[in-house]
């Protein structure tokens, strides 16, 4: 079975703490990774992807996150948080032999105190 | 670009009625996908088309559910004799071409059977 698995359901932080959001997945070959974040009330929001190259990418609103193929891990960081970046936050795989879908982790909770 | 719209924003039915969401895709982009989100299952991944044409159904619970893509402006999900389980968030992504792309969502369709 291919999973992906968020080790935190919630993690709180200062603003201004720097974050780091855990992310696991089975291998299984080739692999599409992505990270997104859900605010309140609204649909999902997409942050950063990887397939290839570079394993380490950057997204949105200061957001970066590190592809690891010895750890099976793709964790989202943030250097500085800011209150608005209280969110949950899902990490989500497509595996090629799968294809056409990609699989959610369960999220994680960022909660952001000023 | 208003993004992906999906209505009603919430619904709410009596069970054994049948509710009908919908969903319209950003123009111009190929695939559409419908996941169900809930606080103990997560995101489930229900369907996905691609320029109109089924490819993957495999998350769609084979009784009362049922998706189409009549045209390429919308999608319908359809499910009938609405059962108190079936209450959830109903979220519609669409994508340039495919699941290796970023996902455009909607804010959902929250669907409460009494």
């Amino acid at each position: 079975t291919q999973t992906v698995s968020q080790s935190d359901a919630h993690v709180t932080v200062f603003e201004g703490d720097s974050v780091e959001l855990r992310c696991n997945y089975s291998y299984g070959g080739s692999i599409y990774l992505s990270w997104y974040i859900q605010h309140h009330g609204h649909g999902l929001q997409f942050l950063l992807k990887y397939y290839s190259g570079n394993p380490v990418v950057q997204g949105v609103n200061g957001f970066e996150a590190e592809f690891s193929k010895s750890d099976s891990s793709f964790h989202l960081r943030k250097a500085s948080v800011h209150w608005s970046d209280s969110a949950v936050y899902f990490c989500a795989v497509n595996y090629g032999s799968s294809g056409n879908k990609l699989i959610f982790g369960i999220g994680t909770l960022l909660s952001v105190k000023p | 670009n208003a993004g992906v719209i999906q209505t009603p924003r919430h619904k709410v039915t009596g069970k054994g009625q049948e509710a009908t969401l919908w969903c319209e895709p950003i123009s111009g982009h190929s695939a559409v996908f419908w996941y169900r989100q809930t606080i103990v299952q997560g995101l489930e991944f229900l369907t996905y088309f691609r320029n109109q044409a089924p490819i993957d159904d495999s998350g769609m619970p084979k009784e009362r559910f049922s998706a189409q893509m009549p045209n390429q402006s919308h999608s319908t999900l359809k499910i009938q004799s609405t059962q108190p389980q079936d209450s959830a968030v109903y979220l519609c992504a669409s994508s340039s071409t495919g699941a290796n792309e970023r996902l455009f969502f909607g804010h959902g369709t929250k669907l409460s059977v009494l």
